[in-house]
């Protein structure tokens, strides 16, 4: 049963223009969420994260938006540029707002390619 | 500071084999994570640590072993590898109180 999920594996854009990645959530107790960004042969690097009592976070050309009633979250990329194509995964925690957790759970990611 | 490192960078075995998958962090963190990304699937917890000496189970811990004996290092060992357990191998680590984890560069195992 997948709890985090990354419904498009694939995502063009057009170098500017705005990229928009999506991930939906099952377990109503994840009150964490965070982007990774990887590149091939690389580790996955932390992007952005986002708590569950906020519903926008921002970092420079990235935004994150969570929308907890329909357990749906967005990573907005505006304006898109050819050094952020990788794979994009997002990820949840449970418990982060009473002490933390150990686990997070991954989605399958989704491969963002920013055509010049 | 190195952050987060793993050896070897990529490994072949062959079934039955046993080795350890290295992994060490020098940020003092207290968290320490193994996961494996299959073709996909995401990365899946394998198995973590919340201090020396605490280890817990994650996702898929079957066919993998490991301890925690000092703050440093968190090996990952394979008694008996298995075709299954081809993958790509990342440790990560992360800071008690904040949920973002470091990811080191990855092992990629061939299990033949």
């Amino acid at each position: 049963d997948q709890q985090v999920k990354q419904n498009s594996p694939s995502l063009s854009v057009q170098e500017g223009r705005i990229s928009i990645l999506n991930c939906d959530y099952t377990n109503s107790m994840f009150d964490y969420f965070l982007w990774y960004k990887k590149y091939p042969a690389e580790g996955p690097t932390f992007l952005i994260s986002i708590s569950s009592i906020k519903d926008k976070n921002e970092d420079g050309r990235f935004t994150v938006f969570l929308n907890k009633s329909a357990k749906h979250l967005s990573l907005h990329i505006v304006p898109s540029q050819p050094g952020d194509s990788a794979v994009y995964f997002c990820a949840a925690s449970a418990m982060y707002l009473k002490g933390g957790s150990e686990k997070l759970v991954f989605g399958k990611g989704t491969k963002l390619t920013v055509n010049p | 500071n190195a952050g987060v490192t793993q050896t070897p960078k990529f490994q072949v075995l062959k079934t039955g084999q046993s080795m350890t998958l290295q992994c060490a962090q020098d940020m003092n963190h207290e968290y320490m994570s193994w996961y494996r990304q299959d073709p996909g699937m995401g990365l899946r917890l394998i198995h973590y640590s919340v201090g020396a000496g605490i280890t817990d189970q994650g996702e898929v811990p079957n066919g993998y072993n490991v301890s925690r004996s000092t703050t440093e290092d968190f090996p990952l060992r394979l008694l008996s590898a298995a075709p299954s357990q081809t993958s790509v191998y990342f440790c990560a680590s992360r800071i008690s109180g904040q949920e973002t984890q470091y990811f080191g560069p990855g092992t990629r195992l061939l299990v033949l």
